[in-house]
């Protein structure tokens, strides 16, 4: 089975500041990677994901994650935040070869700006 | 598209009540997934179906809670009777049935139990 761990619960940062959200996983198999946003009164949405090739995926809003194997992470980064990027973050793992399996969230991240 | 469509956006009814939420998936889609989302406990599957059969309800939390899905583009989500504890917010999401396919969620459905 995997596991996903968010490190932190909630991180306050001020606009223009870099930010990284920590996403590490557990899994005896080879995984797919994701990062879900979820904003204020909305549904999860996709916000990047890792299949294969490049260990580092980029969104079209300015973050960015590196699959790291070795130290099982997949932190996500921004260097420079602002307001609108208040949300909570997920990150979710599936693994490979595991038929239809649904993904598995960690428990989020709030990421908060701050003017 | 439309998305997926979750019907009620906001239930509040009374302890012992029955309470029916709703989904319509997006169209073409093979999965759909319900969730719960609560403070304490984070986003938790309750149960998903691939073309309209159950595949695992193990996260459904006892048998007040159930789940059907008469056809491929309308499930339901039905907790009989209803709990303050059952609070919380649903989400209806679905993909299709490629693993690495985006899974689409609705706006949830915020419900409080009183």
């Amino acid at each position: 089975a995997q596991s996903v761990t968010q490190l932190d619960s909630q991180v306050p940062v001020f606009e223009e500041a870099p930010v990284e959200l920590r996403c590490n996983y557990s899994s005896s198999v080879s995984v797919y990677l994701f990062w879900y946003v979820q904003y204020p009164n909305q549904g999860l949405q996709l916000l990047l994901k890792y299949l294969s090739g490049s260990t580092l995926v980029e969104s079209i809003n300015g973050f960015e994650a590196e699959f790291n194997k070795s130290q099982t992470s997949f932190h996500l980064r921004k260097p420079s935040v602002h307001i609108s990027d208040t949300a909570e973050y997920f990150c979710a793992v599936s693994a490979i070869n595991s038929g239809n399996t649904p993904l598995v969230f960690g428990k989020g991240t709030r990421l908060s700006v701050i003017a | 598209d439309a998305g997926v469509i979750q019907s009620p956006r906001h239930e509040v009814t009374e302890m012992g009540q029955e309470v029916t939420l709703r989904c319509k998936p997006i169209s073409g889609h093979d999965y759909l997934f319900w969730y719960r989302q609560t403070m304490m406990r984070g986003l938790e599957l309750l149960i998903y179906f691939n073309n309209n059969v159950p595949i695992d309800d193990s996260g459904m939390p006892e048998d007040r809670f159930s789940a059907k899905m008469p056809n491929a583009s309308f499930s339901t989500l039905k907790i009989q009777p209803s709990e303050p504890r059952d609070s919380a917010v649903y989400f209806c999401a679905s993909r299709t049935g490629a693993r690495t396919g985006e899974l689409f969620f609705g706006e949830g459905s915020r419900l409080t139990v009183l």
